[in-house]
């Protein structure tokens, strides 16, 4: 069966970076998109980003724009999100998530989830 | 402020039908597939409902997806208490260019 699991997350200071990994299993995840989605503490969910399932083009949420950087090892079947500059209003479980392949942004496989608190 | 709009909550007895809207405009429902997830507390989401009516393997047929123009809903036929979870609608956004989800819906059953 699909597998994500989210490794990399903890506390971290304002200003600090972070990368986050998701190592994928049960699909063949050179064929798929991924996403990154998070979702703060008592909030909803937002989309972070998304990267093509060759890694020939990513898309940013605009909140993360110029600072987070999504990519991805398929010969690891592994995905990834440098977090940089990072701000409190970033505190946030983040989840790796799995494109359902259809042309149509949706998501089918969610991961776990890894916090990334950030302090001032 | 999200995209997408739900109401905060609803509230339904068991046995009961319930719905849950939710509401976008021309660059995301209006011409994409809706998508409908269900969240329990410290845990991830789960697909519910893809492509605005098809239902995954393994989910109850008492959940239902519908859309209608920039609108989609959720319906919950025979409510039960298992079902008291967060629901949250998502589409393709063509200004995003990614998901827009909304607010999400807390299901209560009472």
């Amino acid at each position: 069966q699909v597998q994500l699991v989210e490794s990399g997350g903890g506390a971290v200071q304002r200003g600090g970076s972070l990368r986050l990994s998701c190592a994928a299993s049960g699909f063949t995840f050179s064929g798929y998109g991924m996403h990154w989605v998070r979702q703060a503490p008592g909030k909803g969910l937002e989309w972070v980003a998304f990267i093509r399932f060759d890694g020939t083009n990513e898309y940013y949420g605009d909140s993360v724009k110029g600072r987070f950087t999504i990519s991805r090892d398929n010969s690891k079947n592994t995905l990834y999100l440098q977090m940089n500059s990072l701000r409190v209003d970033d505190t946030a479980v983040y989840y790796c998530a799995k494109d359902d392949g259809l042309g149509s942004g949706g998501i089918d496989q969610w991961g776990q989830g890894t916090l990334v608190p950030v302090s001032s | 402020q999200s995209v997408l709009t739900q109401p905060p909550s609803v509230s339904g007895t068991p046995g009961q039908r319930v719905t849950i809207s939710c509401s976008g405009s021309n660059s995301n429902i209006g011409t994409k597939y809706v998508y409908w997830y269900q969240q329990f507390p410290g845990t991830a989401p789960k697909l519910l409902i893809y492509r605005n009516t098809k239902r995954p393997s393994g989910v109850p047929d008492r959940f239902s997806g519908s859309k209608s123009d920039t609108s989609a809903s959720l319906a919950i036929s025979g409510l039960r208490s298992e079902d008291e979870a967060t629901y949250y609608c998502s589409a393709w956004d063509d200004n995003l260019s990614g998901p827009a989800f909304g607010g999400g819906t807390k299901l209560t059953v009472l």
